[in-house]
């Protein structure tokens, strides 16, 4: 079974310093790992996905997250916050190799940028 | 159309009564996921079609949740004699093809409120 966990339910940071979102996997096969955002009234959308290509994945508006086999990790990270970046971001994934597995999302970690 | 369709945006439910939620997924995807996500949590997935095939409904919380696809287009989740446990935002995506690490685009939900 898979599944991630985000560690944090809250992050808070000031415009213009790096923001750093926690997410850990299990996953029994290969997994795919995915960051989306859900900006508030809107769809969720994908920032980017990792598919056991590169580790280091880039995705949009500047955010990028590194793919940690041996931690089990799969954290976002942006050098500079942007007021633009409050919503909430949700860790995903999902097995490769297991036939028809869902994706399975974590339980979002809300980011607040103060200005 | 232009994105991932749903309607109504908004549904107010008496205990009891039955409701249908309509999905109108980006013309030419193959898959389409329902997903429920209550307040302040993740999405959590409820079932998947590739085309008209329902090919998992594993995360359907009970029989009263019912979802189609007959022409592999358009979906409705059904639900019948609504509870107040069934209150969330009910989320649907489609994507491409029937690969699972594929890119989800998704609607911006339904609210139900269940009274």
């Amino acid at each position: 079974a898979q599944s991630v966990t985000q560690l944090d339910s809250h992050v808070s940071v000031s415009e213009g310093t790096p923001v750093l979102l926690r997410c850990n996997y299990s996953s029994s096969y290969s997994p795919s790992l995915f960051w989306y955002v859900q900006h508030p009234n809107k769809g969720l959308q994908l920032l980017l996905k990792y598919t056991s290509a590169a580790t280091l994945v880039k995705g949009i508006n500047g955010f990028e997250a590194e793919f940690k086999k041996s931690e089990t990790s799969f954290h976002l990270t942006k050098p500079s916050a942007h007021m633009s970046d409050a919503a909430e971001y949700f860790c995903v994934v999902s097995a490769m190799n297991s036939g028809n597995t869902p994706l399975v999302f974590g339980k979002g970690t809300r980011l607040s940028v103060i200005a | 159309g232009a994105g991932v369709s749903q309607s109504p945006r908004y549904k107010v439910a008496k205990r009891g009564q039955d409701v249908a939620l309509r999905c109108d997924p980006i013309s030419g995807h193959v898959s389409l996921f329902w997903y429920q996500q209550a307040l302040g949590q993740g999405p959590e997935f409820l079932t998947y079609f590739q085309n008209e095939a329902q090919l998992d409904k594993s995360g359907l919380p009970s029989d009263r949740f019912f979802a189609e696809r007959p022409e592999g287009s358009v979906s409705t989740l059904k639900i019948q004699r609504t509870q107040q446990e069934d209150s969330a935002v009910y989320l649907c995506a489609s994507s491409r093809g029937g690969a699972l690490s594929e890119k989800l685009f998704f609607g911006s939900g339904t609210q139900l409120s269940v009274l």
